[in-house]
């Protein structure tokens, strides 16, 4: 079936470094892929997606591209803040026609000042 | 516009006991979804809706009953609680459609601790 992976572990880094958060799928056909962010305390919220091979999600200085030849949809941000610690989930909607999200286990990222 | 309202926000309960999560939207969507979020595992789906009236088993349904009698309420059951179902629980709307970018609106969650 269809699934995502996520590298292990929390994330800490400092105030302004470069983030990469790491996302594989398996999956067959095109499916559409996001990223969802989980702020302290709530719900998760959409940060950005890509519904075709090569298309760049973009949102709030975060960047991913949809990668159909190394099945991936890695995650970056050239300059993060305090304000970005949060989880991060890696998504997948598969071409079933239920509209059911496979996630990723997600990313605790941690922003030092 | 409170989009979707998950009612209670906390909750314990001792083993055995039931109880009824709600999850109400405003938004006239016709998916509706119930997850369940533990450290390390991330959101697993318990069970799901297409539409009104309609309910089907995700990957965790084991121990939950659902119930979608109005489109904009979808309600989670736990017959006889468990410790093994102290969780976080989500609930999330979509619209229906044909295109692959249909987004997932969440709930603020449930938090659930079973004694």
């Amino acid at each position: 079936g269809d699934s995502v992976t996520q590298m292990e572990g929390p994330v800490t880094l400092s105030e302004e470094a470069f983030l990469t958060i790491n996302c594989t799928y398996t999956a067959t056909g095109y499916p559409s892929l996001f990223w969802y962010v989980q702020y302290p305390g709530e719900g998760l919220q959409l940060l950005l997606k890509a519904t075709k091979a090569d298309d760049k999600g973009s949102n709030k200085g975060f960047e991913a591209t949809y990668r159909k030849e190394t099945t991936s949809f890695h995650l970056e941000k050239g300059s993060v803040q305090v304000s970005d610690s949060a989880v991060y989930f890696c998504a997948l909607r598969g071409t079933r026609g239920n509209n059911r999200l496979a996630f990723g286990k997600g990313n605790q990222v941690v922003v030092i000042p | 516009n409170a989009g979707v309202t998950q009612t209670p926000k906390f909750r314990v309960l001792k083993t055995g006991q039931s109880m009824t999560l709600l999850c109400a939207q405003d938004m006239n969507h016709e998916y509706m979804y119930w997850y369940r979020q533990d450290p390390g595992m991330g959101l697993r789906l318990i069970h799901y809706s297409v539409g009104e009236g309609t309910t089907a088993k995700g990957e965790v349904p084991d121990g939950y009953n659902v119930s979608r009698l109005k489109k904009q309420n979808f309600l989670l059951g736990l017959e006889s609680a468990a410790p093994s179902q102290t969780s976080v629980y989500f609930c999330a709307t979509t619209d229906r459609g044909s295109s692959g970018a249909n987004v997932l609106t969440f709930g603020a969650g449930s938090r659930l601790t079973v004694l």
